[in-house]
């Protein structure tokens, strides 16, 4: 099947401080990639739908200028966390649309850490 | 809005029997995809099979099938000769086709299948 990385696995910063998740599909374009939160022992949690070359569409209740994300090619998402705080600590999921399956592959996921 | 309900927050099977997960969901489409994706400890969301509703027949993927209902909007998950391999959180997902309606996909709340050696 379809492959979708995601970098880096795990991540522990500073209060204050922004990071960057990428999520790349290995094997196909996707024109439209996903970011989701998972927090333990839950469902997933759709945060934006990203599309290549243009805009992402956030969900109600995300910060769009607290999670900034570009999907600048067909195979490159990025999801950068600014000014985090301990609250914002969680289990960060990309996934990528191939089409024309319809079906979606995940990233295997970032653990943040803001102390 | 479309929802999807998993009622089994927790299930177990002996190594080498047959369980069945359950899925519904509510839709007023009439063209729709479901899938069944597992989540292992690893965290990593593995496709597990894939139903187009426009097919009569049922999905099978090896040890797993599908047994989907449209008129009922059922879409429940069988795994046979369990493994202890598949010990996992397993979500069942929607997501609509048409163009007029959200396309991303919509999850259940999990079930967490535990498999006893």
């Amino acid at each position: 099947g379809a492959v979708v990385s995601q970098h880096p696995s795990r991540v522990i910063c500073k209060s204050g401080t922004s990071v960057k998740i990428e999520c790349r599909s290995l094997d196909f374009q996707a024109t439209t990639m996903f970011w989701y939160r998972q927090f333990p022992k839950k469902s997933l949690m759709l945060m934006a739908t990203s599309n290549e070359g243009s805009k992402a569409t956030y969900e109600q209740g995300v910060e769009k200028d607290k999670f900034l994300i570009n999907h600048a090619s067909l195979t490159l998402s990025t999801l950068t966390v600014t000014s985090a705080h301990p609250e914002d600590s969680s289990f960060y999921i990309c996934s990528a649309r191939e089409a024309p399956s319809y079906t979606q592959y995940f990233g295997p996921g970032t653990r943040l850490t803001v102390l | 809005a479309q929802t999807v309900t998993q009622s089994q927050p927790e299930m177990s099977v002996q190594e080498a029997e047959t369980v069945t997960l359950s899925c519904t969901y509510d839709t007023s489409e009439s063209d729709y995809y479901l899938f069944w994706y597992k989540q292992p400890p690893s965290r990593q969301m593995i496709l597990v099979i894939r139903q187009e509703a426009y097919k009569q027949q049922n999905a099978t993927e090896n040890r797993f099938s599908v047994n989907f209902q449209k008129a009922a909007k059922s879409f429940s998950l069988k795994i046979s000769d369990s493994q202890l391999g598949d010990a996992a959180m397993y979500f069942c997902a929607y997501r609509a086709i048409s163009s007029g309606s959200a396309r991303q996909l919509t999850f259940g709340s999990g079930t967490q299948l535990t498999v006893l050696p």
